[in-house]
């Protein structure tokens, strides 16, 4: 167990619906990142916060945004679902957001649109 | 732009054998980290071994090693002594020291059978 939760463990949804995820950092911990991951393939970075605000932006649709609340714990959500949607999201948090800050992985979050 | 290869979708390994992950990346940078993750079924992301691209010896964590050939931009992994625990997904990943953007490049995995 990685200290990191994250709900709901599964969603299903149809096309054009609306979703949130929910992450919750280790104790601790500053940084909440998050990725994507399609079917057997690598993680892709979607964005990063840090201390509640936004630190980058990586391959995030503009469907996607995401938020980090004063208590840490962070939320992803997802609009006008498409099926190419369907995937892993994965939270990860760490103490500072530093490059040598081992990220930590929560159980993530299986999304699929149908 | 920082890319990470895995050139091996798919390994097979008799138990109690010796195995060898490989991993290439592309990078301008000089100081990085390298990360080898393991995704078992459950789909939890592990991490497995850390190397810092600025130390020589190559990392080790039991029965996991690697080696480092920072000049070539290679960075496999070797498991010793394979068990049937250790079948999953293994994924390589980069991050760079100095971007403030620290997030992971990720390959795209290589998957780990084990013979029994």
């Amino acid at each position: 167990d990685s200290g990191v939760t994250q709900t709901p463990k599964h969603l299903i949804t149809a096309t054009g619906q609306r979703v949130t995820l929910r992450c919750s950092p280790r104790s601790g911990d500053l940084s909440v990142y998050w990725y994507q991951q399609s079917l057997d393939q690598g993680l892709q970075f979607l964005i990063h916060y840090y201390n509640g605000e936004e630190r980058a932006k990586g391959n995030i649709l503009e469907r996607f945004s995401a938020q980090q609340f004063p208590d840490l714990h962070s939320e992803l959500n997802l609009s006008s679902l498409e099926l190419g949607d369907s995937a892993l999201y994965f939270c990860a948090s760490s103490f500072s957001g530093g490059a040598r800050d081992e990220q930590f992985f929560g159980p993530g979050t299986r999304l699929t649109v149908l | 732009a920082q890319t990470v290869t895995q050139s091996q979708p798919e390994m097979s390994v008799q138990e109690a054998e010796t195995v060898t992950l490989s991993c290439t990346y592309d990078t301008s940078e000089s100081d990085y980290y390298l990360f080898w993750y393991k995704q078992p079924p459950s789909r939890q992301m592990i991490l497995v071994i850390r190397q810092e691209a600025y130390k020589q010896q190559n990392a080790t964590e039991n029965r996991f090693s690697v080696n480092f050939q920072k000049a070539a931009k290679s960075f496999s992994l070797k498991i010793s002594d394979s068990q049937l625990g250790d079948a999953a997904m293994y994924f390589c990943a980069y991050r760079p020291q100095m971007d403030s953007n620290y997030q992971l490049i990720w390959g795209a995995g290589t998957k780990l059978i084990i013979k029994p």
